[in-house]
């Protein structure tokens, strides 16, 4: 079953900030995150494994709690180039190969 | 840049024919997958493969088959194309727990 994504869409103004959600009903070993330019491939971002751990590089971090089996992607001071579509990628606990992704989320980022 | 070759990039086929597409890897990678996309479904898993000969189904199976005979190509065949298979196609490839996976430039296919 798919992760859930929120929200769908978000539309923002350069430099202003943005939270992506990912929720998944089942017990994870990791998560993925990845961004999407338009009719282009998905490009990694980062992955966070079980543990709670919290990353980031640059202006883009992101947590995962594991208990709630939620992570959330943190984008800061937003840029025209965080324009794209976000797709968290869930991996379950007990089965590391099957990689499942949301729906996406579209980010746009205006002057 | 990851070695991942998709095939063909573009295809245009009718209602009922048989189409084949293929990924094809240099990075010798374990895990290798299939996915469409579609307009506010995202990425949705078709079909994986964790080694040779080894495969698994994901959320959207049904019409679709997959062959790995060697660790480097992963076919994805569609028996008889119907309309509903008009979407666009990535392959994916993963090695590690902790590592990115890597994605093809996907195939657009539209079945007419």
């Amino acid at each position: 079953q798919q992760p859930v994504q929120s929200p769908q869409a978000v539309i923002l103004r350069e430099g202003e900030d943005a939270v992506i959600n990912c929720s998944s009903s089942k017990a994870l070993y990791s998560v993925h995150w990845y961004r999407q330019k338009h009719g282009e491939a998905p490009v990694f971002l980062m992955i966070l494994l079980k543990g709670g751990e919290q990353k980031g590089h640059d202006k883009i971090s992101a947590s995962f709690n594991e208990k709630k089996q939620q992570s959330s992607l943190y984008l800061t001071a937003s840029q025209l180039s965080y324009s794209g579509t976000y797709f968290c990628g869930t991996v379950p606990s007990g089965n590391t190969g099957k990689l499942i992704f949301g729906q996406g989320t579209t980010l746009q980022v205006k002057p | 840049d990851a070695g991942i070759t998709q095939s063909p990039r573009h295809k245009v086929t009718e209602t009922g024919t048989p189409v084949t597409l293929r990924c094809h890897q240099t990075e010798n990678h374990r895990y290798m997958y299939w996915y469409r996309q579609d307009p506010g479904h995202g990425l949705r898993l078709i079909h994986y493969s964790y080694g040779v000969k080894d495969t698994d189904k994901g959320e959207v199976s049904d019409g679709y088959s997959v062959s790995r005979s060697k660790t480097e190509d992963f076919l994805l065949t569609l028996e008889s194309a119907t309309s509903s298979q008009t979407s666009v196609y990535f392959c994916a490839t993963w090695e590690l727990r902790n590592t990115e996976a890597f994605f093809g430039q996907g195939t657009r296919l539209t079945v007419v």
